[in-house]
């Protein structure tokens, strides 16, 4: 099956530093990445949508200048939390979407970021 | 406004019991709605989608417009069943899975 990776699995950074997470499908082409947070016991929130080529799209409330989205090829999209602080703890899932003849969604094992 | 609600933060439920997960949705459209699964230190995972109306493992869960629910449901509860469950609604027709808005999820222990 389709497999999504997330580099690296968790980070511990210094407030005002910045972060990069990166997602890749391992095995297929994906136009379009997503982007996800999860606080601890919480559901999914959507951030944004990452389409290979163009601007992200994100959500209502999410700062795109602090969340920076780059999918610059069909197998790979970063985030990068800007100046993080300790508000942006949290679990960072990415998916990406097959292309398959329900589009399914795969997702990555997410990424644990604890900002001190 | 699109919403997602899994009532239950936790359903405990012994081994060979029925199970019944709930979910309902507030949506305007015609709505594709999927169940997704995480089992422990796993990445979560595409459980069903009711357009497929398929059966995995022994879940199966069927949309119901009037009530606006997705319930899933199996009706003998394995061990091994024991995950966190999140319902998810996508407003893309056809199945595809464009922008998913997930319910707040439903932790499952079956117990032995």
């Amino acid at each position: 099956g389709a497999v999504v990776s997330q580099h690296p699995s968790w980070v511990i950074c210094k407030s005002g530093t910045s972060v990069k997470i990166e997602c890749r499908s391992l095995d297929f082409q994906a136009t379009t990445m997503f982007w996800y947070r999860q606080f601890p016991k919480q559901s999914l929130m959507l951030m944004a949508t990452s389409n290979e080529g163009s601007k992200a799209t994100y959500e209502q409330g999410v700062e795109k200048d602090k969340f920076l989205i780059n999918h610059a090829s069909l197998t790979l999209s970063t985030l990068t939390v800007t100046s993080a602080h300790p508000e942006d703890s949290s679990f960072y899932i990415c998916s990406a979407v097959s292309g398959g003849a329900y589009n399914e969604q795969f997702f990555g094992p997410g990424t644990r970021l604890t900002v001190l | 406004a699109q919403r997602v609600t899994q009532p239950e933060k936790l359903l405990s439920v012994f081994k060979g019991a029925p199970v019944e997960l709930k979910c309902n949705y507030s949506y305007s459209g015609s709505p594709e709605l999927f169940w997704y699964v995480q089992y422990s230190r796993q990445r979560l995972q595409l459980l069903l989608r009711h357009i497929s109306r398929e059966s995995i493992k022994g879940f199966t869960a069927d949309l119901n417009k009037g009530e606006t629910s997705f319930h899933l449901k199996k009706p003998f509860a394995q061990e091994e069943d024991s995950a966190m469950y999140y319902c998810a609604l996508s407003g893309q027709e056809g199945g595809s899975q464009g922008n998913l808005i997930f319910g707040k999820g439903t932790k499952l222990s079956v117990k032995p």
